[in-house]
């Protein structure tokens, strides 16, 4: 089983419309978690970060983290051509600071 | 400037060159990583650097050297590489490390050297 795990996609929506991205990690004691965007050949830009159960909106992103699941997702709404990218998940593992990277799942929004 | 900066941002060479990454961060932090990006593979962690010394070596070839000078630059010394060390190389910074984990910290990152080992 993959440390963290995401659908490559991609996902595609409308503009105007609710994405989901979703992620699952298998370190039950894990802390931190990441939302990262990567737009295709640049380096990765922090989105959300999440630490306790529950929702945290940030303007069109809310990330919901649920911990005895084991899932943390990423909602952007009112979705725009704009957020067309590629959105890696990740998580720090239980008494470590090192950050384990999803594969990130590919979206795109179209007109 | 500000953030994280990488040069070069491309780098082409051959297995037998011996080149130099250099990262610089100007946040004022005192971790800085070394990432290398395949495709299709999620991002690895090579190097953690703490307060200058190295915290985290996750089985790199030694074909990979890192230094670290001082808490605002960072080397990745390159030699005898192979093809499949072609990726982008990230370097990345975070206010602090824990070897006990748990903190809050968010890493930042460069925008990355595209290397490519013919």
């Amino acid at each position: 089983q993959k440390e963290v795990e995401q659908n490559s996609g991609p996902l595609s929506v409308p503009e105007g419309a609710i994405a989901s991205l979703n992620c699952t990690y298998s370190d039950r004691g894990s802390q931190s978690f990441f939302w990262y965007r990567q737009y295709s050949g640049k380096s990765p830009e922090l989105i959300m970060s999440i630490y306790s159960n529950g929702d945290k909106e940030d303007g069109r992103f809310t990330a919901q983290l649920n911990k005895a699941s084991q899932y943390v997702s990423l909602l952007i709404r009112d979705s725009q051509p704009s957020d067309s990218a590629t959105y890696l998940c990740a998580v720090k593992g239980h008494n470590t600071d090192k950050l384990i990277f999803g594969t990130g799942t590919r979206l795109q929004v179209f007109p | 400037e500000t953030g994280v900066t990488q040069t070069p941002r491309h780098l082409v060479m051959g297995m037998t060159n011996k080149k130099s990454l250099k990262c610089e961060q100007h946040l004022g932090h005192n971790a800085m990583y070394w990432y290398k990006q395949s495709a299709k593979k999620p991002l690895e962690l090579m190097f953690v650097y703490s307060l200058e010394e190295r915290v985290e070596n996750n089985s790199v070839p030694s074909r990979f050297s890192p230094e670290c000078p001082n808490s605002s630059h960072l080397f990745l010394h390159l030699h005898t590489l192979q093809p499949e060390d072609s990726a982008l190389y990230l370097c990345a910074s975070s206010q602090e490390w824990s070897l006990a984990g748990g903190s809050t910290d968010t890493q930042y990152f460069g925008p990355g050297t595209r290397l490519t080992v013919l």
